[in-house]
């Protein structure tokens, strides 16, 4: 079945470092990729998506590129602020469906 | 927009009662899910409906658990009886048609 597979946390960065987070998936057809984000205490937050190869999805600053190739959908910002102090989590939805299959969830703290 | 409702927000049990979780979508959105959160297992889709009717239901983890959807602006998660090993997040979410979820606050669950 369908599966996702992100890096382990949790993620400690100081203010205005870089930040990635790997995201590779299995799946079967062409998936549509998602990464949510998770502040304390509340739901989940669509972050970006993207639909097909190549696509890149971005913002607030975070980008993640579809790559069909290497399976990946890794999620970047190039200076994370305090705020950015959250869960994410990487997701796929298979072909036009909308039900999500979800990765672990990485921890990230952003220290000042 | 209100996004997805869902109450309570908090609920403490005792082991045994009946549980029941409420749900009122965004309005106009077709799809609607259940997804349960807990540390060890993460996020998993219990039920998605789409058009009131349940399409897959493969997630409910036993027959205590059942989920209606009487109409297009609710639904309810009902555990009966409720265990131990129920205690977890719940969160609801909507979708509309070809597009991605909105999730609702969550519900989390003791059972004591």
């Amino acid at each position: 079945g369908d599966s996702v597979t992100q890096m382990e946390g949790p993620v400690t960065l100081s203010e205005e470092a870089f930040l990635t987070i790997n995201c590779t998936y299995t799946a079967t057809g062409y998936p549509s990729l998602f990464w949510y984000v998770q502040y304390p205490g509340e739901g989940l937050q669509l972050l970006l998506k993207a639909t097909k190869a190549d696509d890149k999805g971005s913002n607030k600053g975070f980008e993640a590129t579809y790559r069909k190739e290497t399976t990946s959908f890794h999620l970047e910002k190039g200076s994370v602020q305090v705020s950015d102090s959250a869960v994410y989590f990487c997701a796929l939805a298979p072909g036009s469906a909308r039900q999500l299959t979800f990765g672990s969830g990485t921890q990230l703290t952003v220290l000042p | 927009d209100a996004g997805v409702i869902q109450s309570p927000r908090h609920e403490v049990t005792e082991m045994g009662q009946e549980v029941t979780l409420r749900c009122k979508p965004i309005s106009g959105h077709n799809s609607l899910f259940w997804y349960r959160q807990t540390m060890m297992r993460g996020l998993e889709l219990l039920i998605y409906f789409n058009n009131n009717v349940p399409i897959d239901d493969s997630g409910m983890p036993e027959d205590r658990f059942s989920a209606k959807m009487p109409n297009a602006s609710f639904s309810t998660l009902k555990i009966q009886p409720s265990e131990p090993r129920d205690s977890a997040v719940y969160f609801c979410a909507s979708s509309p048609e070809f597009a991605e979820a909105f999730f609702g606050q969550g519900t989390r669950l003791t059972v004591v």
